[in-house]
């Protein structure tokens, strides 16, 4: 069964520091992986999706990353600003329109 | 990118009473909708997939009898918390995908219930 695990579960950086956040999961064999934010007492805004066959896709000051092989993927966040505080959860999909597994997610405070 | 729209926001209810939580694809077709619970500081954590037009297929330990699931339509699915109790107060969000072996999933707004 698909497990998936976050570190750190809570982060505080300063505004204009580049950060990783970290996702791991425990069956490679994967279909693809997503990243979203989640504000308090809010939905999911979806910030990049990877399919299986790709190493990493970028999106603005987002990049995320996907080694399949160690059961990893990061999420690195360029130059923070007050505006990404937020939870970012990782999850994961083992199949083709199936469900996504989701990580407890990393909350992230960037002060100004 | 698709629209996802689900209803009440928020929801405040009797111990005992029913709640109906609706789920729409706005823009698109989805064969397949997934129902989620996260508790507070928790993660999302799957209860159940919706297939139009069949029976949900509910996770180990969700009762299907108190969490009733229907999706009539290619873009509504429901979520009916039956006699409600303050246990059953958490946070409901929906999720859809375009198609069968679509990749992308987009998620509603989410459900704040709260069973006093």
């Amino acid at each position: 069964k698909q497990e998936v695990t976050q570190i750190p579960a809570a982060l505080s950086v300063p505004e204009g520091e580049n950060l990783v956040l970290n996702c791991s999961f425990t069956d490679s064999a994967i279909y693809n992986l997503q990243w979203f934010r989640q504000d308090p007492g809010k939905g999911l805004t979806s910030l990049l999706l990877i399919q299986s066959s790709q190493r990493e896709q970028t999106s603005g000051r987002l990049n995320a990353s996907l080694d399949k092989s160690s059961g990893r993927s990061t999420l690195y966040i360029a130059a923070s600003q007050p505006g990404d505080s937020a939870t970012y959860l990782c999850a994961a999909a083992n199949q083709a329109g199936t469900a996504l597994i989701f990580g407890k997610g990393t909350t992230l405070s960037v002060s100004s | 990118g698709a629209v996802v729209s689900q209803h009440p926001s928020r929801v405040i209810c009797k111990s005992g009473t029913s709640v109906k939580i609706e789920c729409r694809s706005l823009d698109f077709q989805a064969t397949t909708m997934f129902w989620y619970r996260q508790f507070p500081k928790q993660s999302l954590m799957l209860m159940a997939t919706s297939n139009e037009g069949s029976k949900a297929t509910y996770e180990q330990g969700v009762e299907k009898d108190k969490f009733l699931i229907n999706h009539a339509s290619l873009t509504l699915s429901t979520l009916t918390v039956t006699s409600a109790h303050p246990e059953d107060s958490s946070f409901y969000i929906c999720s859809a995908r375009r198609r069968t072996g679509a990749t992308e999933a987009f998620f509603g707004q989410g459900t704040r219930l709260t069973v006093v």
